[in-house]
């Protein structure tokens, strides 16, 4: 069964903290998203690697980074956890160029920043 | 700018109707529309994707059609049972490799 795995459910962070989301998928898929999920206001994504060592912002990329080292994992990183940013992570993968795959996600993590 | 609205946001209804949630898009330059399902505290769970040049997809007690010259689906899920309580995702698949998704409806369905 193809996955996208999520390495937390939980996390609690300090402000101030760096902090390292990781996911990793096993479906040799290209396109790896990071999106963040608030009460009314949806996902909104806030990057997306198409290759290895390839990104690009998404609609609220302010306060995150991202690296993409090997094709199967993908990690977003605060560089200065605030506690705006307390959400709900979600990741997700997708085959290039072929958008009627479908996407694959992730079990999310739930991160508060306190 | 793709915007995707759903209606209604949140709805509760007795075991064994029939439902309709609504989906709703601004730009109908799309390759496909993705129905997912996420259950609290989880991630998302495909449930049916319909690519622009169809109409409608099944699958189980779900339907879900497409007509994208109006901006519109519907997801139709049949004698309706309390497992399918949960928040149900449209996404819209734009000339791009990004998904852009709705607000979602809650549904509640009580025994």
């Amino acid at each position: 069964d193809v996955k996208v795995t999520q390495s937390s459910r939980y996390l609690v962070k300090r402000t101030g903290e760096k902090v390292f989301l990781e996911c990793v998928q096993d479906m040799d898929h290209e396109n790896m998203f990071w999106y963040r999920q608030d009460p009314g206001l949806g996902l909104r994504l806030i990057y997306f690697s198409y290759d290895v060592k390839m990104k690009e912002k998404g609609d609220i990329p302010e306060g995150y980074s991202v690296s993409r080292e090997k094709k199967e994992r993908f990690s977003l990183i605060l560089e200065s956890a605030s506690t705006n940013q307390t959400s709900m992570y979600l990741c997700a993968s997708s085959l290039s160029g072929h958008p009627n795959y479908g996407y694959t996600f992730g079990s999310g993590t739930r991160l508060t920043v306190v | 700018k793709q915007e995707v609205t759903q209606i209604p946001a949140a709805l509760s209804v007795p075991e064994g109707e029939n439902l309709v949630l609504n989906c709703s898009f601004t730009d109908s330059a799309i390759y496909n529309l993705q129905w997912f399902r996420q259950d609290p505290g989880k991630g998302l769970t495909s449930l049916l994707l319909i690519q622009s040049s169809q109409r409608e997809q099944t699958s189980g007690r779900l339907n879900a059609s497409l007509d994208k010259s109006s901006g519109r689906s519907t997801l139709y899920i049949a004698a309706s049972q309390p497992g399918d309580s949960a928040t149900y995702l449209c996404a819209v698949s734009p000339y791009t490799d990004k998904l852009i998704f709705g607000t979602g409806t809650r549904l509640q369905v009580f025994p």
